[in-house]
């Protein structure tokens, strides 16, 4: 069964940093471009970031690059976000997916990890 | 930027009848890269519909997609219990890379 485990999340303070990892079980990784994207009850869903199965490629959002670093271990089939610099509006459940090459979408998605940035 | 535009926010129906939603974009998504999914509360999004009209595995065939260019449309044939919930469009290629609309709630009348 193809399944996406996110980890990491929790409360931190403004200008901190949290890493969220993301296991993934049931398909061959290395060969799936992976992403990351959150959501708020305000600003919706919002696509944070996305790396290629090989890791040639990586691109953000405007609003978290040179903050946030997508990587990946293909080795243990998994998926990282550091996050750096982190803002109250970074407040969000972070999910991670698989992006299929079809469509240019996300076929799996994790349960989500729920990160607060709060003083 | 290219935003998503969906409406109505929401829909109020009863099961067994047709939803129809629409997702409206500020310029042309390039090649139909239009997806739609569904999320149930405390769920992460399912994906319903990718490439504007091609179901994903496992979906009813009471979900369809259509359009391109800048308008699109997610029905659904006879709304079913278990169909009650948010849906959002996403579209590719803009900048930022993917960008989603707001979502269309669709509730039981």
């Amino acid at each position: 069964e193809v399944h996406l485990l996110e980890s990491g999340g929790g409360l931190v303070q403004p200008g901190g940093s949290l890493r969220l990892s993301c296991a993934a079980s049931g398909f061959t990784f290395s060969n799936s471009a992976m992403g990351w994207v959150r959501q708020t009850p305000g600003k919706g869903l919002e696509w944070v970031s996305t790396i290629t199965g090989s890791s040639e490629y990586t691109s953000y959002v405007d609003s978290v690059k040179g903050r946030f670093i997508i990587s990946r271990d293909n080795s243990k089939n998994t998926l990282s976000l550091q996050m750096n610099s982190l803002r109250v509006e970074d407040t969000a459940v972070y999910y991670c997916g698989r992006r299929v090459d079809q469509g240019r979408c996300f076929d799996i998605w994790g349960q989500g990890t729920m990160v607060t940035v709060s003083s | 930027e290219i935003v998503l535009t969906q409406s109505p926010g929401t829909l109020s129906l009863s099961p067994g009848e047709r939803a129809t939603l629409s997702c409206r974009a500020s310029q042309s998504v390039s090649n139909n890269y239009l997806a739609w999914y569904q999320q149930k509360p405390g769920q992460a999004p399912r994906l319903l519909i990718y490439g504007a009209s091609s179901r994903a595995t496992g979906i009813p065939d009471r979900f369809s997609g259509s359009g391109s260019g800048t308008d699109f449309t997610l029905t659904i044939s006879r709304l079913e219990p278990e169909d009650f919930a948010v849906y959002y469009c996403q579209q590719y290629g803009g900048s930022p890379l993917y960008t989603f609309g707001q979502g269309t709630k669709v509730e039981i009348k």
